[in-house]
């Protein structure tokens, strides 16, 4: 069955960096994209970027360019998020999220999200 | 950017009324928008993509509408479960930009 397994909720100081990784099993990992997403506490939804499961090809949300990089891991079936420099406003629950590669990219099965937390 | 403004960012409602969610964007996106449920302490689920196509098992009481600028989420006979935040997003151009929220809440 389909299953997005994401690594255990990390605590991080300010300035380090954390790599999130997105485990997928259940359909063809390289016919699909990964997307992405975070949600701090008791806020809304927010978009990071996405990553393409079969070229590698990324497109970055402007405000995280310099700072992310998203990565996969074909023989893994993994999807990797890597956030770097991190302040205590990166602090927040990060989820992947299987993404159709047609237009439009709609995101049709999220993973159960990675908490992240940045403190002193 | 392409902004998505919902409306209204809170609505208190009893089981069995009819809800209806608005969205909108700053500027024409066809049809390239889908509508997310979260449930507390849990991942969204996709309700609604290319504006009003339903995603597999989700109940038929959930419908999407519009197109350009304009959206709407509509349960059309408030269930428990549904007691949730619906989130749009667009899908026209990146970033792929999520609208506030709408908290549906029981009344």
């Amino acid at each position: 069955q389909l299953q997005l397994v994401q690594s255990a909720g990390e605590v991080k100081k300010p300035g380090a960096s954390v790599k999130v990784s997105c485990k997928a099993s259940g359909y063809t990992f390289t016919k699909y994209g990964m997307s992405w997403v975070r949600q701090a506490p008791g806020q809304g939804l927010e978009w990071m970027g996405f990553i393409t499961g079969y070229t590698g090809n990324t497109n970055y949300a402007q405000k995280f360019e310099g700072r992310v990089t998203m990565t996969t891991d074909r023989s893994t079936n993994t999807a990797y998020m890597e956030l770097r420099s991190l302040r205590s406003d990166d602090t927040a629950v990060y989820f992947c999220a299987r993404t159709v590669t047609v237009i439009p990219p709609y995101s049709d099965f999220w993973g159960p999200g990675t908490l992240v937390t940045v403190s002193s | 950017d392409i902004q998505l403004t919902q409306s209204p960012s809170f609505l208190s409602a009893s089981v069995g009324d009819r809800v209806t969610i608005t969205c909108r964007a700053s500027e024409g996106i066809s049809t390239h928008l889908a509508w997310f449920q979260q449930k507390p302490g849990k991942a969204p689920n996709l309700l609604i993509y290319v504006a009003s196509t339903l995603q597999s098992g989700v109940p038929s009481r959930f419908s999407g509408s519009g197109s350009g600028t304009e959206f709407t989420l509509t349960i059309s006979s408030l269930q428990p479960e549904d007691f949730a935040t619906y989130y749009c997003q667009q899908l026209d151009a990146y970033p792929l930009n999520f609208g506030g929220g709408t908290k549906v809440e029981i009344k």
